[in-house]
């Protein structure tokens, strides 16, 4: 199987930029994807594929990737960001499973 | 506009069965892979099933193998999650998500509580 690991909690300034990574054996070879949780809620795709937001999401998400670390990057982050933030990808074990990271804290102070 | 609304969560013995159902509507439903992921009380997402456009290939985390069956219906536009010999960590909040070919789930549903306990 694969595990993604991701920092339990981050913080940034109200208008600074942050970055949360995502690290794997799979992110070798496929992409992450990137979900913001709010509490109560369910869970909103916010990147997905190289670098692509779906319609609705503002451009001050973005993502990247480099080896196998796979980066969410929000710059000029705002109060409404603050949320649980998950990767996910595909499990590198080629068995059409999938796996999630543990999730990330974002606080915005 | 896409929605999917889950149904079918409640509290269960342990051992006890349950099955949960997804209604989908906005797209075409028969055309996309289909997903449960699920959530632990104050914990991570976990993917638990994934189901083809037609049906002919089921994926499951392997917690849930052998416990838990993924279907679904193309003329009702309804996704299902048929789960047996419940545990009390199969307890969670069951969300049902349209899958996509790079392994990213694009529309959510709001979830439905799965409890179980004596």
């Amino acid at each position: 199987s694969s595990e993604l690991t991701q920092d339990p909690a981050v913080s940034v300034a109200l208008g600074q930029t942050v970055r949360i990574t995502c690290q794997g054996d799979s992110l070798r070879s496929y992409y992450a994807s990137w979900y913001q949780q709010k509490p109560g809620q369910a869970p909103v795709l916010v990147i997905y594929g190289k670098n692509n937001r779906p319609s609705g999401i503002p451009d001050r998400f973005s993502g990247s990737s480099s080896g196998n670390t796979a980066s969410l990057t929000i710059t000029g982050a705002q109060a409404e960001d603050e949320a649980d933030y998950y990767c996910n990808s595909r499990d590198s074990s080629g068995n059409h499973r999938v796996v999630f990271g543990g999730g990330t804290k974002l606080t915005v102070l | 506009e896409v929605q999917l609304v889950e149904s079918g969560g409640g509290l269960v013995q342990p051992g006890g069965s349950l099955r949960l159902s997804c209604a989908a509507s906005g797209f075409t439903f028969s055309s996309y892979w289909m997903s449960w992921v699920r959530q632990a009380p104050g914990k991570g997402l976990e993917w638990v099933a994934n189901i083809k456009q037609d049906g002919s290939e089921k994926y499951y985390v392997d917690s849930v193998k052998g416990r838990f069956t993924i279907s679904r219906d193309n003329a009702k536009n309804s996704l299902y999650l048929q789960m047996n010999s419940l545990r009390a960590e199969d307890t969670a909040v069951y969300y049902c998500a349209r899958f996509r070919a790079n392994y990213y789930f694009d529309y959510w549903g709001q979830g439905t509580l799965v409890t179980v306990s004596s």
